[in-house]
This record gives structure tokens, sequence and C-alpha cells, in this order.
């Protein structure tokens, strides 16, 4: 069973262009969240997604960001007009169920904006 | 407002010698807890958990750690460190049966393992 796929891995983005990141959950896994983490920090919580809804986008940035997790496919995480301050590593979790006692994380992106 | 701290931002220790990483928090209802941990360039790692019940709560790769709600500290040990040990360890809050959602992280602590 794989664990939580995130994909690129690193991702290179010119400011002002847009940034794509992908996550996809655990097998049977329909609930994820996503993390930003900037450097020297640790982990803010940004968004909780279930399949095709946004349950709590309490820490999601109001301009620029957006996040989905269609039907079928991955979650993606949406950065439009990417700035030096997105620069982070963003991390995916999921779980099978809202009430799971863990969320398992994956490896995260790194975006470098330069 | 949650919130954890992690008052040691890097540790050295010897490798053998034993390790305690601490964790503080502050929360306004009854907390789950955890302890992560992140290698270089990967992802976290569920090291423990507390929910209710005991509270000294044994974890992955020897790690332990005692909630102790009077002092609101979650601490982690480990009686004899591996040099894979070295790594950067966050501690962190979340609401009760919440799974991943809303997770207050610590800054982290960066240990280091000389040999």
């Amino acid at each position: 069973n794989a664990g939580v796929m995130q994909n690129p891995r690193h991702l290179v983005r010119r400011r002002g262009q847009e940034a794509r990141l992908r996550c996809s959950p655990m097998k049977g896994h329909s609930h994820v969240y996503w993390y930003r983490q900037l450097p020297e920090e640790g982990l803010k919580f940004m968004v909780y997604l279930q399949k095709e809804n946004i349950i709590d986008e309490s820490g999601m940035p109001k301009e620029r960001f957006s996040a989905e997790f269609p039907k079928e496919g991955p979650s993606i995480l949406r950065i439009q007009q990417v700035v030096r301050g997105d620069s982070a590593a963003y991390f995916c979790a999921s779980s099978r169920t809202q009430r799971e006692t863990e969320a398992f994380f994956g490896q995260g992106t790194r975006l470098t904006v330069v | 407002a949650q919130s954890v701290t992690q008052p040691d931002i890097h540790i050295t220790v010897s490798e053998g010698a034993s390790l305690e990483l601490r964790c503080n928090y502050s929360y306004g209802a009854t907390p789950y807890l955890f302890w992560y941990v992140q290698s270089p360039g990967q992802g976290l790692q569920l090291l423990l958990k507390y929910f209710s019940g005991d509270t000294l709560v044994q974890g992955i790769k020897g790690f332990e750690a005692e909630f102790k709600r009077s002092q609101s500290s979650f601490n982690l040990r480990k009686p004899s460190v591996h040099w894979s040990d070295a790594a950067e360890y966050f501690c962190a809050v979340g609401p009760t049966g919440a799974a991943g959602n809303k997770l207050t992280f610590g800054g982290g602590t960066r240990v280091l393992v000389k040999p």
C-alpha cells in the first residue's frame, strides 16, 4: 500500500507564474489536508478537503491560493502569480475518515520562487 | 488560540546518551498530542500520539513521551540515542478526533548526534 504521494518533489517557478502541487492520498483515504512549512518554521495548516468538498480553508491565504480534490484524481494546491514569499515546503496528509487518530504525511513539495 | 512551544531549537547529544525534547502547549479543550520526526528532505513520520489513558506513551524507534496536564507538557524521551536519530522533531496538538485537521505544530527541535 503506497503512502501519500506528492509531486513534484521540487518545483522552481519564476515570480508571476503559477504553481500546481499534486497530492495522491493513501488508498482508501478520502480526506486530505495541506500544510505549509516556511523556512526554519513548523508546519502551518492551510486547508482540509474531502472528495469534491472544501471542509475547512481557514488557513489558506485569501488571494492567489486555491485547492481542490476532485472525485477522480489527486488533490491539487494551486498558487497563482507566485511571489518569493511563497517559497516553502508544502505537505499533504490524508486519512480514511475525519475521526481517524492519525493522518499520514507525504514527503512534500519544495517550491522555490526565483 | 492553541499554540505549541518547543523551547530548544537545536540539541546536540552524543551517541548512546539520553535525549529529552521539551514541548509545551496551550489548548482550550482536551487535546490530541503528537510527536513527528522529519529526516532531511523527507516527510513527517509519526513517532507517537496521546489521546487519553496512561500518560506515558510508547512510540516507535524506542521513543516515549509523558503527558503532564498540570504542566501542559508532552516531553519526548529516548534512553539511548542512535546516529540515525539525527533529524528534526515536531510536537503537535490537534482537536479531539479530527485526524489531520488543524494540527498546530511547534517550531521544531533539530537534533544533532555526535559519534
